[in-house]
């Protein structure tokens, strides 16, 4: 079965420095997506990503973010300079159509320091 | 603004007996919902969705849920549940035209022998 893929699983970072997020989703996926879920609150959503540009972003992605898909095949989600309130399970997701359930990747669990 | 409830944060239950995991939500527009599964350390996954027509939905691993819209709710439920199913579970809601998840803060089954 088709997967998203993100890496790392797992990144330590100081705070006040720059961490790139890595996906890899569905290769026939149109929509890509970022969330957070912070250690026990809600998954939260940040971005939504379709035809190469921003679709929706929440208030919580603010100018400290940004995403990019460089290749046609990874989607980034940058955080420029981390603050300790960023420390959350960052989780990628693709989707064929926009009504759609979408295909979560594993996450990414960042600890800023 | 949509808006999901899941009111039990925890339901222990015994192996082989019932379960039902509730969620309501508020939405102004029609609606599209999902449940999603999280295994522990492991991504979210599609469980089940209602997109349209009929109101008794199934899933994977023999859990169903049941739109009802006038009670606004989307329950999940399994006739007999095995240990393998301690697990997260996530309501989520979309609002139609649009392709963003809004995710209840979720509820932790857990089966015991």
């Amino acid at each position: 079965e088709p997967e998203v893929t993100q890496t790392p699983s797992h990144q330590v970072t100081q705070m006040g420095q720059e961490v790139i997020l890595r996906c890899v989703p569905i290769s026939n996926h149109l929509y890509f997506y970022w969330y957070r879920q912070i250690l026990g609150q809600k998954v939260e959503f940040l971005v939504s990503f379709y035809n190469n540009e921003i679709s929706e972003k929440s208030e919580i992605f603010d100018d400290q973010f940004s995403v990019e898909r460089p290749d046609g095949s990874n989607f980034t989600l940058k955080i420029r300079s981390t603050k300790l309130e960023d420390s959350a399970m960052y989780f990628c997701a693709s989707s064929a159509r926009d009504n759609d359930g979408y295909t979560f990747g594993s996450g990414t669990r960042l600890t800023v320091v | 603004a949509q808006s999901v409830t899941q009111l039990d944060s925890q339901v222990p239950v015994f192996e082989e007996a019932p379960v039902e995991l509730r969620c309501n939500y508020s939405s102004s527009v029609s609606v599209y919902l999902f449940w999603y599964v999280q295994y522990p350390n492991q991504g979210l996954q599609l469980l089940l969705k209602y997109l349209s027509g009929s109101t008794l939905v199934k899933g994977i691993n023999g859990f169903e849920a049941e739109f009802n819209k006038s009670q606004t709710s989307f329950h999940l439920r399994k006739p007999s549940v095995h240990i393998s199913d301690t697990a997260e579970y996530f309501c989520a809601v979309m609002n139609s035209g649009y392709s963003t998840l809004t995710f209840g803060k979720g509820t932790m089954l857990l089966v015991s022998p």
